[in-house]
Parts: structure tokens; sequence; C-alpha cells
């Protein structure tokens, strides 16, 4: 069982439809982070929150919009994609922001 | 310059043998490194963790960092089969922006 659940495991949208990926951390860790794995590519940081105020924004498009309630929740708001967002979608955590993350499941996301 | 490179491989040993992964980063004030393990279509596990210069040993596994050379590499002693995986190395940097940033990886190939 992980420490951090990411929900949906598999999502597939077309470009006018709006979601939410959910991310949920059981590990009573402050900072909560935002990652895009495109195949072939490197993971590449969206954004991060530390104590639910967001520290980092890693030039990512306004199509993506998070949002962080709580130390424990971490959504990422998805509308009008385009097909070049499809990829595996990472949320991790960590207990200070300069040790160790953890990561969720992922989110299989195909813009269709 | 990328901020964490690391050569894509596939890197390929023997089942029993050493198997030596090296990473480089740019010149920041660095404060963590990570090293990670991902199987294809897997999330990133963690492996280890280093802070300090020297060598870090769990297990099969030692991590060595040195920072004058903004050099940090994984050993894996007694290779198997079972450790074919893309190996990530990650470094967090001594600012404000609590970034954990990725290399590309390494493809490790066990053979039996």
């Amino acid at each position: 069982e992980t420490g951090v659940t990411q929900t949906p495991r598999h999502l597939v949208m077309g470009m006018t439809n709006k979601k939410s990926l959910k991310c949920e951390q059981h590990l009573g860790h402050n900072a909560m982070y935002w990652y895009k794995q495109s195949a072939k590519k490197p993971l590449e940081l969206m954004f991060v929150y530390n104590f639910k105020e967001q520290t980092e924004n890693n030039s990512v498009p306004s199509r993506f919009s998070p949002e962080c309630p709580n130390s424990s929740h971490l959504f990422l708001h998805l509308h009008t994609l385009q097909p070049e967002d499809s990829a595996l979608y990472l949320c991790a955590s960590s207990q200070e922001t300069y040790t160790e993350a953890f990561f969720g499941q992922g989110t299989r996301l195909t813009v269709v | 310059q990328k901020e964490v490179e690391q050569n894509s491989g596939p890197l390929s040993v023997p089942e029993g043998a050493i198997a030596s992964l090296n990473c480089t980063y740019s010149d920041r004030v660095s404060q963590s490194f990570f090293w990670y393990r991902q199987y294809s279509g897997k999330s990133p596990e963690l492996i280890m963790s280093i802070y300090s210069n020297g060598d870090k040993e769990d297990g099969r596994f030692t991590a060595q960092l040195n920072k004058a050379s903004q050099y940090v590499s994984l050993l894996i002693r007694d290779s198997q089969p079972s450790d074919s995986a893309t190996y990530l190395c990650a470094v967090k940097w001594e600012d404000s922006s609590y970034k954990l940033i990725f290399g590309s990886g390494t493809r490790l190939l066990v053979r039996p």
C-alpha cells in the first residue's frame, strides 16, 4: 500500500472536457508536487506546494490549474487540453522540502 | 547545460556483476541527492538518499557523492535481473524554490 494515492489511475478526455486529478498523502508530509512524464522524456516538475502555499510554477500553461486545500490533498484541474498533454502525471510528497519525495502510482492521461 | 545529466544507456551487465550508474549536476548550491528506480509503466521508487560527501551503503546499493566534482553515483552489487529498470538521479537545490529536479535516467539491463 502506498502512502500517496492518486485517482483516477487512467483517464481519457476530449480536448473540450474539464477533469481533475486527485492526490492524497497519508504520510503527514508538508510538501507536495506535481510532475509530468511524457514518453522518452525526463520527469518535468510542474508545481510545488509547501504548507498549502504554492512555491513553484514551472512555466506550466494555464490549462493546468493546481489546488492544494490542505497539506494532505492536491488536485490538478484540467481544461481544454491538447493531445501533446497526454502523459503520466505523478504526484509526490516529502516531509520537508529538502528530504526525499515519495510518489503515487500516477494517472495515465490520454487526450483525444 | 542540463541541470542533472545522466547517460541514457542502456547499461548492460551480467547477473552477479557490479552496475555503476553516474550522474552529474550543474553548479548551484545543491543540498540533497536521491536515486530512484522506475520500472516500465510504474512510478519512481526511492532507493537511496545522500546529503554529504562520501559513501552511503544500504544492502546491495552504495551511493557516492562528490560535491567538488558535482558528481553522484550509484553502485549495485550482485546485480539481479530484477534490478533491470531505469534509474533516476534527482537533486534538490538549496534555495527557496524547493525544486526536486530529475535527470533523464539510465536504463539498466541485467543479463541472466
